[in-house]
Parts: C-alpha cells; sequence; structure tokens
C-alpha cells in the first residue's frame, strides 16, 4: 500500500517570511495529492490539491509543486500571517476520478511567530 | 453551506461497552470514508463506502470494529466491545465520484471518544 512521509514534524518561521513542508510518496501509481489544514480541536479542511498531470498549482499564497520522478511533493506559503498557525498534513492516493481513500502523512505543525 | 455533520461529538465510556457513532454525509455525495486521529498514528483510514457498499475496510480491526451505512444519508461506525486503546478523534469524510473529477473530501468535525 501507499506510504507518505512528512518533513519536518514541527515548522516555526517569522511571521511574513515563507514556509515548505515536503512530503514524499511509495506509489507511483498514486495520481491525486491534497493537502489539508487542521486547526486545533477542528476538523481538517482542504487548502489546495494537485493531480498527477500538473507540476505545480498556485492559489494566492499557497502553492504545492509536485514531481513524479522522485515522487515528492511540497507545499509552499508566502507571506505567512498568524492564522496560518495549523498543523497541515499532506495525502496522496490513486483515484478513478472520485473520492477515494486517502493515506495521510504524520503531520507538520506550522507556528508563525509575530 | 452543506457539510458533514457528526453525532455525537464527544463520547466518554468504560471498557467493555458498546459505542456508536453516525454521520450524515453531504446531500448527493456517494462516497463516505472513516478515518482516526491519534497522536502517535496520525490520520489512519478504517473504512470506506461507495454507493452505500463497502470498498475498503481494510484499516479497521475486524474483531470489534464495523461499518454500516443503513441508507444514503446514515453511516454508522460501531466499537464492541470498545477498549481504551480506541481512544482517538474519528472523522467521517464524504466525496463524490461522477464524470468529472471529485477528488475532494469534505470532514465533519469529528467524535472524541475517549475510553476509560
Amino acid at each position: 500500500g501507499e506510504n507518505v512521509e512528512q518533513h519536518p514534524s514541527t515548522l516555526s518561521v517569522q511571521e511574513g517570511d515563507s514556509a515548505v513542508i515536503k512530503c514524499t510518496y511509495s506509489d507511483s501509481a498514486s495520481n491525486y495529492f491534497p493537502w489539508y489544514k487542521q486547526e486545533l480541536g477542528k476538523r481538517p479542511q482542504l487548502i489546495i490539491d494537485i493531480r498527477s498531470n500538473v507540476g505545480e498549482k498556485k492559489d494566492q499564497r499557497i502553492a504545492v509543486t509536485l514531481n513524479k520522478t522522485a515522487k515528492h511533493f511540497s507545499l509552499h506559503i508566502t507571506e505567512t500571517q498568524p492564522e496560518d498557525s495549523a498543523v497541515y498534513f499532506c495525502a496522496a492516493v490513486y483515484s478513478g476520478g472520485g473520492a477515494d481513500g486517502l493515506t495521510f502523512g504524520k503531520g507538520t505543525h506550522l507556528i508563525i511567530q509575530p | 453551506d452543506a457539510r458533514v455533520t457528526q453525532t455525537p461529538r464527544h463520547k466518554v465510556t468504560e471498557m467493555g461497552q458498546e459505542v456508536t457513532m453516525r454521520c450524515q454525509p453531504i446531500l448527493g455525495h456517494n462516497t463516505v470514508f472513516w478515518y482516526r486521529q491519534t497522536m502517535m498514528q496520525g490520520l489512519e483510514l478504517l473504512a470506506y463506502f461507495r454507493n452505500r457498499a463497502p470498498l475498503d475496510d481494510s484499516g479497521m480491526p475486524k474483531d470489534r470494529f464495523s461499518a454500516e451505512m443503513p441508507d444514503a444519508t446514515l453511516a454508522t461506525l460501531k466499537i464492541q466491545p470498545s477498549e481504551p486503546r480506541d481512544s482517538a478523534v474519528y472523522f467521517c469524510a464524504s466525496g463524490a465520484v461522477g464524470v468529472t473529477f471529485q477528488e475532494t473530501q469534505y470532514f465533519g468535525p469529528g467524535t472524541r471518544l475517549l475510553v476509560l
């Protein structure tokens, strides 16, 4: 089955700086890679996703890159703000076009220092 | 704003008791997932259903856990008998399969279970 490794487990950055979280996956068949943000005591919420036919995707201050050859993908957050503080999870799955069971990384606790 | 709902939100029970968690997926979604979140293991897929049929329950301990979808608007996860190691947050999520790519899963608020 799929295995997803996520690094770092904790990341502390100054407000306004950039943050990068990296994930690797094991199953070359995986073709869908979402990122979820989870605030303390809340549900995970999708912030961005990417499919394997795309190398990069951007949504305002958030971007995701995918390297299929190396089997790794990364989340980039620019101009970090206090509200970006949360735990971020990457995930991977082979999807036939619909929702399928995700394999998650262990999460990264992002701390934005004022 | 359609959302996945779960009940109960919190449950404290004693070891050996039966626990039933319920989930109402977003109307029109035909795929329902159960995930468990713990500090040690993170988010793990337990089981999921498509059009009410179980697709994969390989992540679920079969001897004490069972998952069902009595109808399209209700999914249940049952633990009998419960053990302290079952203490976790149990999330339900729903998604769709259609003619266009629709991989997004929407999570419910979770049931926080504590087994004493």
